[in-house]
Protein backbone atom coordinates (compact mmCIF):
# COMPACT_ATOMS: atom_id res chain seq x y z
CA UNK A 1 0.00 0.00 0.00
CA UNK A 2 0.96 3.50 -0.92
CA UNK A 3 2.23 6.08 2.18
CA UNK A 4 3.17 9.37 2.23
CA UNK A 5 5.29 10.57 5.15
CA UNK A 6 5.56 14.44 6.18
CA UNK A 7 8.79 15.48 8.34
CA UNK A 8 7.51 18.00 10.68
CA UNK A 9 4.03 18.64 11.73
CA UNK A 10 5.19 22.23 12.39
CA UNK A 11 7.77 24.44 10.61
CA UNK A 12 8.16 28.14 11.20
CA UNK A 13 10.19 30.18 9.35
CA UNK A 14 11.42 33.69 9.23
CA UNK A 15 9.98 36.15 6.34
CA UNK A 16 12.27 36.28 3.80
CA UNK A 17 13.99 33.05 4.78
CA UNK A 18 14.00 29.57 2.48
CA UNK A 19 10.99 27.16 2.69
CA UNK A 20 11.87 23.02 2.88
CA UNK A 21 8.70 21.07 3.58
CA UNK A 22 9.65 17.63 3.24
CA UNK A 23 7.76 14.58 1.89
CA UNK A 24 8.76 10.53 1.31
CA UNK A 25 6.56 7.76 -0.18
CA UNK A 26 6.47 4.64 -0.62
CA UNK A 27 5.73 3.31 -3.69
CA UNK A 28 7.19 0.43 -6.13
CA UNK A 29 6.14 2.10 -9.01
CA UNK A 30 6.49 5.95 -8.94
CA UNK A 31 3.52 7.55 -8.44
CA UNK A 32 1.78 10.92 -9.36
CA UNK A 33 2.91 13.80 -7.01
CA UNK A 34 0.85 16.54 -5.94
CA UNK A 35 1.57 19.30 -3.20
CA UNK A 36 -2.00 21.09 -1.54
CA UNK A 37 -1.87 23.84 0.46
CA UNK A 38 -4.90 24.42 2.80
CA UNK A 39 -5.51 28.30 3.97
CA UNK A 40 -7.88 29.16 6.78
CA UNK A 41 -11.39 28.17 5.92
CA UNK A 42 -11.03 27.58 2.53
CA UNK A 43 -10.45 24.31 0.91
CA UNK A 44 -7.39 22.11 -0.34
CA UNK A 45 -5.71 23.92 -3.87
CA UNK A 46 -3.21 22.41 -5.72
CA UNK A 47 0.23 23.75 -5.71
CA UNK A 48 2.05 21.87 -8.06
CA UNK A 49 1.96 18.48 -9.52
CA UNK A 50 4.78 15.55 -10.76
CA UNK A 51 3.13 13.20 -13.27
CA UNK A 52 6.51 11.63 -14.78
CA UNK A 53 7.43 14.92 -16.74
CA UNK A 54 10.49 17.13 -15.71
CA UNK A 55 11.60 16.37 -11.99
CA UNK A 56 11.87 19.64 -10.99
CA UNK A 57 8.08 21.12 -10.56
CA UNK A 58 7.19 24.93 -10.75
CA UNK A 59 4.30 25.46 -8.95
CA UNK A 60 1.82 28.79 -8.27
CA UNK A 61 3.13 31.36 -5.79
CA UNK A 62 6.87 30.67 -5.95
CA UNK A 63 7.25 26.83 -5.07
CA UNK A 64 8.84 24.16 -6.75
CA UNK A 65 9.46 20.33 -5.60
CA UNK A 66 11.90 18.29 -7.00
CA UNK A 67 11.13 14.35 -7.87
CA UNK A 68 13.87 12.26 -7.14
CA UNK A 69 13.64 8.53 -7.39
CA UNK A 70 16.42 7.66 -5.80
CA UNK A 71 15.45 9.20 -2.26
CA UNK A 72 11.57 8.77 -3.08
CA UNK A 73 11.05 12.22 -2.20
CA UNK A 74 9.18 15.12 -3.15
CA UNK A 75 10.56 17.74 -1.37
CA UNK A 76 8.44 21.57 -1.59
CA UNK A 77 10.94 24.65 -1.48
CA UNK A 78 10.54 28.65 -1.59
CA UNK A 79 13.38 30.55 -1.93
CA UNK A 80 11.84 33.51 0.33
CA UNK A 81 9.11 32.92 2.81
CA UNK A 82 6.20 35.59 2.52
CA UNK A 83 3.76 35.63 5.38
CA UNK A 84 1.13 34.81 2.96
CA UNK A 85 2.41 31.61 3.15
CA UNK A 86 1.30 30.87 6.48
CA UNK A 87 -0.91 27.77 5.93
CA UNK A 88 -0.75 24.19 6.04
CA UNK A 89 0.44 21.87 3.41
CA UNK A 90 -0.52 18.47 2.13
CA UNK A 91 1.88 15.90 0.21
CA UNK A 92 0.07 13.46 -1.72
CA UNK A 93 0.39 10.70 -4.14
CA UNK A 94 -1.65 9.00 -6.68
CA UNK A 95 -1.08 5.62 -8.34
CA UNK A 96 -1.35 5.62 -11.55
CA UNK A 97 -3.91 4.87 -12.99
CA UNK A 98 -5.88 5.19 -9.49
CA UNK A 99 -8.31 7.78 -8.14
CA UNK A 100 -8.14 8.24 -5.06
CA UNK A 101 -5.28 10.52 -3.44
CA UNK A 102 -3.29 9.18 -0.33
CA UNK A 103 -1.73 12.36 1.81
CA UNK A 104 0.26 12.90 4.04
CA UNK A 105 -0.19 14.31 7.74
CA UNK A 106 0.30 17.80 6.85
CA UNK A 107 2.47 20.39 7.95
CA UNK A 108 1.65 23.64 8.98
CA UNK A 109 3.77 26.61 7.87
CA UNK A 110 4.28 29.89 10.26
CA UNK A 111 5.89 32.70 9.07
CA UNK A 112 7.95 34.85 11.33
CA UNK A 113 7.61 38.76 10.92
CA UNK B 1 -16.76 29.63 -12.18
CA UNK B 2 -18.46 28.07 -8.91
CA UNK B 3 -16.12 26.28 -7.22
CA UNK B 4 -17.04 23.30 -5.02
CA UNK B 5 -19.50 23.81 -1.80
CA UNK B 6 -20.31 22.17 1.07
CA UNK B 7 -23.02 22.33 2.96
CA UNK B 8 -22.82 22.74 5.93
CA UNK B 9 -19.55 24.78 7.06
CA UNK B 10 -20.18 23.55 10.85
CA UNK B 11 -22.44 21.09 12.19
CA UNK B 12 -21.90 19.91 16.12
CA UNK B 13 -24.68 17.08 17.19
CA UNK B 14 -25.05 14.33 19.60
CA UNK B 15 -23.76 11.10 19.92
CA UNK B 16 -26.52 8.88 18.30
CA UNK B 17 -28.21 11.16 15.83
CA UNK B 18 -27.94 11.91 12.44
CA UNK B 19 -26.16 14.34 10.39
CA UNK B 20 -26.35 14.85 5.99
CA UNK B 21 -23.67 16.62 4.84
CA UNK B 22 -23.98 17.80 1.24
CA UNK B 23 -21.28 18.07 -1.43
CA UNK B 24 -22.07 20.52 -4.87
CA UNK B 25 -19.11 19.36 -7.32
CA UNK B 26 -18.37 21.85 -9.96
CA UNK B 27 -20.70 22.15 -12.96
CA UNK B 28 -19.82 19.33 -15.50
CA UNK B 29 -17.54 17.37 -13.25
CA UNK B 30 -18.54 13.88 -13.43
CA UNK B 31 -15.85 12.64 -10.99
CA UNK B 32 -17.05 13.19 -7.07
CA UNK B 33 -15.09 12.21 -4.47
CA UNK B 34 -15.44 12.54 -0.40
CA UNK B 35 -12.26 12.40 1.86
CA UNK B 36 -11.98 13.14 5.64
CA UNK B 37 -9.36 14.27 8.24
CA UNK B 38 -10.29 12.82 11.86
CA UNK B 39 -7.70 14.92 14.24
CA UNK B 40 -4.41 15.07 13.81
CA UNK B 41 -4.45 12.57 11.34
CA UNK B 42 -3.81 12.50 7.47
CA UNK B 43 -6.93 13.24 4.95
CA UNK B 44 -7.97 9.70 4.12
CA UNK B 45 -10.13 8.81 1.18
CA UNK B 46 -13.77 7.44 1.61
CA UNK B 47 -15.38 7.31 -1.89
CA UNK B 48 -15.75 7.78 -5.36
CA UNK B 49 -18.51 8.30 -7.72
CA UNK B 50 -18.60 8.71 -11.78
CA UNK B 51 -21.97 10.42 -12.24
CA UNK B 52 -24.47 8.26 -9.93
CA UNK B 53 -22.43 5.11 -9.93
CA UNK B 54 -20.27 4.53 -7.24
CA UNK B 55 -16.51 3.81 -8.44
CA UNK B 56 -14.77 2.85 -5.26
CA UNK B 57 -16.27 3.25 -1.82
CA UNK B 58 -13.36 1.14 -0.72
CA UNK B 59 -12.25 4.07 2.37
CA UNK B 60 -15.78 3.82 3.92
CA UNK B 61 -15.30 3.14 7.57
CA UNK B 62 -18.29 1.18 8.20
CA UNK B 63 -22.01 1.24 7.40
CA UNK B 64 -23.01 3.45 9.71
CA UNK B 65 -22.07 6.50 6.05
CA UNK B 66 -23.94 6.15 3.23
CA UNK B 67 -22.93 8.46 0.33
CA UNK B 68 -25.62 8.83 -2.12
CA UNK B 69 -25.34 11.42 -5.72
CA UNK B 70 -28.76 11.00 -7.29
CA UNK B 71 -28.61 12.38 -10.59
CA UNK B 72 -24.89 12.31 -10.88
CA UNK B 73 -25.05 16.18 -9.83
CA UNK B 74 -25.01 16.78 -5.71
CA UNK B 75 -23.85 14.32 -3.00
CA UNK B 76 -24.97 13.62 0.23
CA UNK B 77 -23.29 11.31 3.16
CA UNK B 78 -24.96 10.56 5.74
CA UNK B 79 -23.98 9.60 9.33
CA UNK B 80 -26.52 7.86 11.36
CA UNK B 81 -25.76 6.86 14.16
CA UNK B 82 -23.42 9.37 14.23
CA UNK B 83 -20.53 8.49 16.81
CA UNK B 84 -17.54 10.32 18.50
CA UNK B 85 -14.76 8.54 16.27
CA UNK B 86 -16.47 10.53 13.52
CA UNK B 87 -15.44 13.60 14.34
CA UNK B 88 -13.50 15.75 11.74
CA UNK B 89 -13.43 17.78 8.91
CA UNK B 90 -15.11 16.12 5.59
CA UNK B 91 -14.06 17.40 2.19
CA UNK B 92 -15.54 16.76 -0.96
CA UNK B 93 -13.73 17.11 -4.11
CA UNK B 94 -14.22 16.91 -7.52
CA UNK B 95 -12.71 16.36 -11.39
CA UNK B 96 -13.84 16.84 -14.99
CA UNK B 97 -12.37 12.99 -16.08
CA UNK B 98 -10.32 10.29 -14.31
CA UNK B 99 -6.18 10.48 -13.39
CA UNK B 100 -4.79 12.50 -14.07
CA UNK B 101 -7.43 15.02 -14.00
CA UNK B 102 -6.79 17.45 -11.15
CA UNK B 103 -8.99 17.02 -7.66
CA UNK B 104 -10.48 19.83 -6.81
CA UNK B 105 -11.71 20.70 -3.55
CA UNK B 106 -14.13 22.09 -1.32
CA UNK B 107 -13.96 23.75 2.13
CA UNK B 108 -15.15 21.01 4.22
CA UNK B 109 -17.19 20.58 6.73
CA UNK B 110 -16.66 20.44 10.18
CA UNK B 111 -18.42 17.76 11.82
CA UNK B 112 -18.22 17.62 15.57
CA UNK B 113 -19.94 14.42 17.79
CA UNK B 114 -20.65 15.18 21.19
Amino acid sequence: AQSVTQLGSHVSVSEGALVLLRCNYSSSVPPYLFWYVQYPNQGLQLLLKYTSAATLVKGINGFEAEFKKSETSFHLTKPSAHMSDAAEYFCAVRRQGAQKLVFGQGTRLTINP
Amino acid sequence: EAGVTQFPSHSVIEKGQTVTLRCDPISGHDNLYWYRRVMGKEIKFLLHFVKESKQDESGMPNNRFLAERTGGTYSTLKVQPAELEDSGVYFCASSLGQSPYEQYFGPGTRLTVT
